[in-house]
């Protein structure tokens, strides 16, 4: 595996479902994102780890919990979502500091019925 | 509130011509900045990143800054219908103690043939 993956590629789940998203990363990254991304809205950054810490939870409702148990991995545990929830979300992985370039995932489609 | 501005498009330039994207910011501290290529249902993909007043070519690819304007290009020389994607811009700003990417909501370019 190269770059950065994501499993599953999409998902369909009802509003009292629990699932999880997961995330990697091979390129020897020390951050970690979750980008939600919907219809014609810009990227909307959600969380973010540096060195294994949480340093940003962007106003997130709590039916999303973030888990990053070591640099490579990264996961997003969803609960209790609303349809408004659908979107694609991303991970991404960069490098921590100013100049950090970041990489994208190929994304989890979500659809919460 | 930091933001970072583009026109939503289409642009729409004929195979073979210069396509010109554009973004602004408002942080004026931002230091490093970059061009994102997303095809529809796809991720985000890293096509240029700069950081210093100036121009910087990578094939096909120039990217411009101008810090003193708050201004960031994208040209796109010798379109293809291969290049029909929306191009986002990037800022890092450093925001909350650490760094973080606000995104554009994209330009969406179509070169036709």
């Amino acid at each position: 595996e190269t770059g950065v993956t994501q499993t599953p590629r999409h998902l369909v789940m009802g509003m009292t479902n629990k699932k999880s998203l997961k995330c990697e990363q091979h390129l020897g990254h020390n951050a970690m994102y979750w980008y939600k991304q919907s219809a014609k809205k810009p990227l909307e950054l959600m969380f973010v780890y540096s060195l294994e810490e949480r340093v940003e939870n962007n106003s997130v409702p709590s039916r999303f919990s973030p888990e990053c148990p070591n640099s490579s991995h990264l996961f997003l545990h969803l609960h209790t979502l609303q349809p408004e929830d659908s979107a694609l979300y991303l991970c991404a992985s960069s490098q921590a500091g100013t100049y950090n370039e970041q990489f994208f995932g190929p994304g989890t489609r979500l659809t919460v019925l | 509130q930091k933001e970072v501005e583009q026109n939503s498009g289409p642009l729409s330039v004929p195979e073979g011509a210069i396509a010109s994207l554009n973004c602004t910011y408002s942080d004026r501290g931002s230091q490093s900045f970059f061009w994102y290529r997303q095809y529809s249902g796809k991720s985000p993909e890293l096509i240029m990143s700069i950081y210093s007043n100036g121009d910087k070519e990578d094939g096909r690819f120039t990217a411009q800054l101008n810090k003193a304007s708050q201004y960031v290009s994208l040209l796109i020389r010798d379109s293809q219908p291969s290049d029909s994607a929306t191009y986002l811009c990037a800022v890092m700003a450093f925001s909350g103690g650490y760094n973080k990417l606000i995104f554009g909501a994209g330009t969406r370019l179509a070169v036709h043939p």
